[in-house]
């Protein structure tokens, strides 16, 4: 079945660090790709998606490339903030795909 | 504009007995759906609900679990009777659009997070 596979974590990092997060997918054909972010208390937001092969995702300063040849979307900002600290999950879905989520990576960011 | 609520936000119950978790979706949204996270792993998909029809519950683990949504308004997923690999965070997610399954345009809940001891 489709599944989607992300760095663990805790990715721990000082303010203005450059961020990735790996994700990586296995899916039939071409799914829709989603990074979604968890603050906390609260619910999973949309961060960024990406619906075909090449598509670059980005919101926020944060950027994810829907790569084929790869079958990966690693998540990216140039640098972080404190308040960037959250769960991020890589998530496919779209069309007839069960929505299909990561484990999450948990990012801590110190001052 | 409210956003999907969930109740309670806590929960913990001891093995074999039963707990009800409910979830409010914003007004006006067809579509529901459940997810359940258990502690480290990913989120997976358990049901999809339009209106009061059960559109997709392939991901319902096993008869234990029975979601409701009568009226096509809030819904309520519950455990019966409860086990300890039921413990994790249950999420709710609402949608208005009428193509099914796209995950873009779900609008996700706080979660409930359940303990089972």
């Amino acid at each position: 079945g489709d599944s989607v596979t992300q760095m663990e974590g805790p990715v721990t990092l000082s303010e203005e660090a450059f961020l990735t997060i790996n994700c990586t997918y296995t899916a039939t054909g071409y799914p829709s790709l989603f990074w979604y972010v968890q603050y906390p208390g609260e619910g999973l937001q949309l961060l960024l998606k990406a619906t075909k092969a090449d598509d670059k995702g980005s919101n926020k300063g944060f950027e994810a490339t829907y790569r084929k040849e790869t079958t990966s979307f690693h998540l990216e900002k140039g640098s972080v903030q404190v308040s960037d600290s959250a769960v991020y999950f890589c998530a496919l879905g779209g069309g007839s795909y069960i929505p299909t989520f990561g484990r999450g990576t948990s990012l801590i960011v110190h001052p | 504009e409210a956003g999907v609520t969930q109740f309670p936000s806590h929960s913990v119950i001891e093995k074999g007995q039963t707990v009800t978790l409910r979830c409010d979706p914003i007004s006006g949204h067809d579509n529901l759906y459940w997810y359940r996270r258990v502690m480290g792993k990913e989120i997976k998909f358990l049901l999809h609900f339009v209106k009061e029809s059960k559109q997709d519950e392939s991901g319902m683990p096993n008869n234990r679990f029975l979601a409701e949504r009568t009226g096509g308004t809030y819904s309520t997923l519950k455990v019966q009777p409860a086990e300890l690999e039921d413990s994790g965070v249950y999420f709710c997610a609402s949608s208005q659009d009428l193509g099914g399954r796209r995950l873009d345009t779900q609008y996700f809940g706080p979660g409930t997070r359940l303990t089972v001891l």
